[in-house]
């Protein structure tokens, strides 16, 4: 089955500053691959994903960017708040496989004053 | 819209009991599925469905037990209880459309504890 790995596991940057989490996956047929954020007693939340047939993507701070070749996709967060402080989780899915997503273990990110 | 509802938020068994986590979306949304997530692993796939009547395991699935007979509803039964499922459980929804994959929306969670 598929395998994802995710780095860091913490994460700590100044506000303002800008945040890059790295995710690598083990299955090839992998195609879907969304970010969640998830803020303390909270479930998570898509913030962002990135199908394979697109090399990047973004949404205002947030972009993602895609290797497919690698096999590893990333999380890039610029101009940090602490708003942002939270878990963020990748995760990869394949369309022949339902909706399974397969979720990295998670960076804790914290963005400091 | 509610979006995904979940009961208990909290809960405490001993080992040994059952009970039925409840989840519940307002969404119309044909893919349910159920995760649990413990510290240091991420979240785990333990059943999903893609539709009224329609289940299917996960990456882990032992001790638990699903079933749909409604779009709305997708609760999973724990048969006997062990310390071992003392987690936090998500229940998420999403479109499911064949060849595309849809935004998967998670609830609250419920925390339970098996002691």
């Amino acid at each position: 089955g598929e395998n994802v790995e995710q780095h860091p596991s913490t994460l700590s940057v100044q506000e303002g500053d800008s945040a890059v989490i790295k995710c690598t996956y083990s299955d090839s047929a992998s195609n879907y691959f969304p970010w969640y954020k998830q803020e303390l007693g909270k479930g998570p939340q898509l913030i962002i994903d990135i199908r394979s047939n697109v090399g990047e993507k973004k949404d205002q701070r947030i972009a993602v960017t895609l290797n497919k070749t690698a096999k590893h996709f990333s999380l890039h967060i610029t101009e940090t708040q602490p708003e942002d402080s939270a878990v963020y989780f990748c995760a990869a899915a394949f369309t022949g496989g339902g909706n399974k997503l397969t979720f990295g273990t998670g960076t804790q990110l914290k963005v400091e004053l | 819209n509610a979006g995904v509802t979940q009961t208990p938020k909290f809960q405490v068994l001993k080992t040994g009991q059952s009970m039925t986590l409840q989840c519940a979306q307002d969404m119309n949304h044909e893919y349910m599925s159920w995760y649990r997530q413990d510290p240091g692993m991420g979240l785990r796939l333990i059943h999903y469905s893609v539709g009224a009547g329609i289940t299917d395991q996960g990456e882990v699935p032992n001790g638990y037990n699903v079933s749909r007979s409604t779009t709305e509803d997708f609760p999973l039964r724990l048969l006997s209880a062990a310390p071992s499922q003392t987690s936090v459980y998500f229940c998420a929804s999403s479109y499911s459309g064949g060849s595309t994959l849809y935004e998967q929306y998670f609830g609250p969670g419920t925390r339970l504890t098996v002691t």
